[in-house]
């Protein structure tokens, strides 16, 4: 079946760094994408979103690529901190259908 | 303040023996999920609901029923909990189709 991935289950970076975290969707009909970071013991937090009909969007010190014709999406942390330090999800939806991927875990090193 | 309240936040109870976990929003969103979050699996959806008395079954719905009585409330039910139901359990809501989802913080079920 048609599923949402990401390319690293782990990634670490050092403090002040830039980070880029990526996910592969592969359900063409997704109109809606989402990034959230989930701290330990507690539920997803929304990061940014962004439209099909977009191919960047830039928040405070993140930004989300998405590349729709090898059906990529990209978040891009700049200045990274320790308390950016997460695991951090992708999810695509198709009206009512959100899928989510397995997730990346993002360390930051003093 | 704007929330997802789920009730319990941690669980163990025997094989069985019905539990339900409630899920209560005050944003008056009309759009109600339940996930499970699984190593490696990601979040799954369970079940989902768009409005009142309208719900429909998720990826894995199996084992699992759901009620939508009112808007802000959408309890999770498990009428005879099995092991593979242990899991970190996440209530969400959405204010439409394309808008995030706020999420409650997750109750940790264990089945034995």
């Amino acid at each position: 079946g048609e599923s949402v991935g990401l390319h690293l289950p782990t990634l670490s970076v050092q403090e002040g760094d830039n980070s880029i975290i990526n996910c592969a969707y592969s359900n063409s009909a997704s109109d809606y994408f989402i990034w959230y970071k989930q701290e330990s013991g507690k539920g997803p937090q929304f990061i940014i979103d962004i439209r099909s009909n977009m191919d960047k969007r830039q928040g405070q010190r993140v930004t989300v690529l998405l590349n729709k014709t090898v059906k990529h999406l990209s978040l891009q942390i700049a200045a990274t901190q320790p308390g950016d330090s997460a695991v951090y999800f992708c999810a695509e939806r198709e009206n009512n259908d959100m899928r989510f991927g397995a997730g990346t875990r993002l360390t930051v090193k003093p | 303040e704007a929330q997802v309240t789920q009730n319990p936040r941690y669980l163990i109870t025997v094989t069985g023996k019905k539990l339900t976990v409630t899920c209560s929003q005050n944003m008056n969103h009309e759009y109600m999920s339940w996930y499970r979050q699984d190593p490696g699996l990601g979040l799954r959806q369970i079940y989902y609901s768009m409005n009142v008395e309208v719900t429909d079954k998720g990826d894995v719905p199996e084992g699992y029923k759901v009620s939508r009585k009112e808007k802000r409330n959408f309890p999770l039910i498990l009428e005879s909990p099995s092991p593979n139901q242990t899991s970190l359990y996440f209530c969400a809501s959405t204010r439409g189709a394309n808008t995030e989802a706020f999420f409650g913080q997750g109750t940790r079920l264990t089945v034995v």
